[in-house]
């Protein structure tokens, strides 16, 4: 089986453009997260959807944003970028999306603002 | 709140001894508790998680981590070093009061030298 998708793998933006970034989640998972990786440090946490719901937010501005599609995928978006936004995007399934599931995550979207 | 620390950002060991990377987390209720490893341009894998069933856990490569309650932590240990375990290590915690968002450390890179 697929493990968790991400796409674009690389992606070079200048500040004030908009970033759309997506996430195919393993099959049968109906949860995804997204995090935020700045270089050395750990992932912070974004979003999570469950069911198309928005289940949690992290804090972060408005800029950022997200969704879930019928088939479980996910995208999140990101305006106005600024520099502060260069990081690796990793995008997390699991089952259900409770605190006791594992989650896989993906190999990440590294995003560059020039 | 909630929070993890993880002391030491850089371990060195030598190939074959101990490894032991350190986690303590911070909470008001029961918590969910995992180590990810993450290597180079990849995403983050799991090497174990605590679900409250045993507090000697058992992971992937060898590994293990033992939850501690009264010293709130979750310590890493491997008996014997391999040169392919050199990679950053992530703490994480999880709480049923915030599903599946996790907070991470900000990790733990092993060196290993031969």
């Amino acid at each position: 089986d697929a493990g968790v998708t991400q796409s674009p793998t690389h992606l070079i933006k200048t500040r004030g453009q908009h970033v759309t970034l997506r996430c195919s989640p393993i099959s049968g998972h109906k949860s995804v997260s997204w995090y935020q990786q700045v270089l050395g440090q750990g992932p912070q946490f974004i979003f999570q959807y469950y069911e198309k719901e928005e289940r949690g937010r992290g804090n972060f501005p408005d800029r950022f944003s997200a969704r879930q599609f019928p088939n479980y995928s996910s995208e999140l978006n990101v305006n106005a970028l600024l520099l502060g936004d260069s990081a690796l995007y990793l995008c997390a399934s699991s089952l259900e999306g409770l605190a006791i599931d594992e989650q896989f995550f993906g190999p990440g979207t590294r995003l560059t603002v020039l | 709140a909630q929070s993890v620390t993880q002391l030491g950002s850089h371990v060195s060991v030598s190939e074959g001894a101990l490894v032991l990377l350190r986690c303590n987390y911070s909470s008001s209720v029961p918590p969910y508790l995992f180590w990810y490893v993450q290597y180079p341009n990849q995403g983050l894998q799991l090497l174990l998680k605590y679900t409250s069933a045993a507090t000697l856990v058992k992971g992937i490569n060898g590994f293990e981590a033992e939850f501690k309650k009264s010293e709130t932590s979750f310590h890493l240990t491997k008996p014997s070093a391999h040169m392919s375990d050199a990679a950053e290590y992530f703490c994480a915690v999880t709480f049923n009061t915030n599903a599946g968002k996790s907070t991470f450390g900000d990790g733990t890179t092993l060196t290993v030298k031969p």
